[in-house]
């Protein structure tokens, strides 16, 4: 069974740092990118990061630059969120996804969705 | 940044009826565009993409349509375990997500 299950979540003072986990099992890791999303409190879903399959290339989106960094081990199939300089805006559910390149017809475009998601992690940045 | 807008917020509808809901992007999409069923403490789940074709093991009670910047979801007759909510992303430029619609019980 393909299957993402986050940790690491918890309750951090503003300026913390917290350190999420994301563990893979079903597929073979070394070949996906992998992304994080987040939803705040009654707000939508937001794209935070997403790795290449080989880790070497990441992007974040404006609001975490500088103080998020992603990564991954694949021979621990993990991938990781290292927050640090937490802020009160960045609680939220956290969740990994795996991305899938969008194959249109016999297309490989350079367009991915995400297909398989976990359950998600909660961070809470409060005083 | 490409913003997309789903509408209705809450959809009341009763069991084995049929539900449609849609969503618009500011900008053309193509058919980039994937559909998510969302259930509290829940992994999302992806039902749709290339905005009309169904994911692996989704029932043929769901179907996807449009392209462009106008898009809709259709569950042909709703059963107890759709009732959730059900998000759209644009994934041609990045990824966005809209807010959401919330499909629950009349």
């Amino acid at each position: 069974e393909v299957q993402l299950v986050e940790s690491g979540g918890g309750l951090v003072q503003p300026g913390g740092s917290l350190r999420l986990s994301c563990a893979a099992s079903g597929f073979t890791f070394n070949t996906y990118w992998m992304i994080w999303v987040r939803q705040a409190p009654e707000k939508g879903l937001e794209w935070v990061a997403d790795i290449k399959h080989d880790g070497s290339d990441q992007y974040f989106v404006e609001s975490v630059k500088g103080r998020f960094t992603i990564s991954r081990d694949n021979a621990k199939n993990s991938l990781y969120l290292q927050m640090n300089s937490l802020r009160a805006e960045d609680t939220a559910v956290y969740y990994c996804a795996r991305l899938t390149q969008w194959v249109r017809g016999v297309i490989m475009t350079n367009s991915y969705y995400m297909d398989v998601w976990g359950k998600g992690t909660t961070v809470t940045v409060s005083s | 940044e490409i913003m997309m807008t789903q509408y209705p917020a809450t959809l009341s509808v009763s069991p084995g009826e049929r539900a449609t809901l849609s969503c618009r992007a500011s900008q053309s999409v193509s058919s980039s565009l994937a559909w998510y069923q969302h259930k509290p403490g829940q992994a999302p789940r992806l039902l749709v993409y290339g905005a009309s074709t169904r994911a692996t093991g989704i029932p043929a009670r769901f179907s996807g349509g449009g392209s462009g910047t106008e898009f809709t979801l259709t569950i042909s007759s709703l059963q107890s375990e759709d009732f959730a909510v059900y998000y759209c992303q644009q994934y041609i430029n990045w990824w966005t997500f809209g807010q959401g619609t919330k499909v629950e019980i009349k």
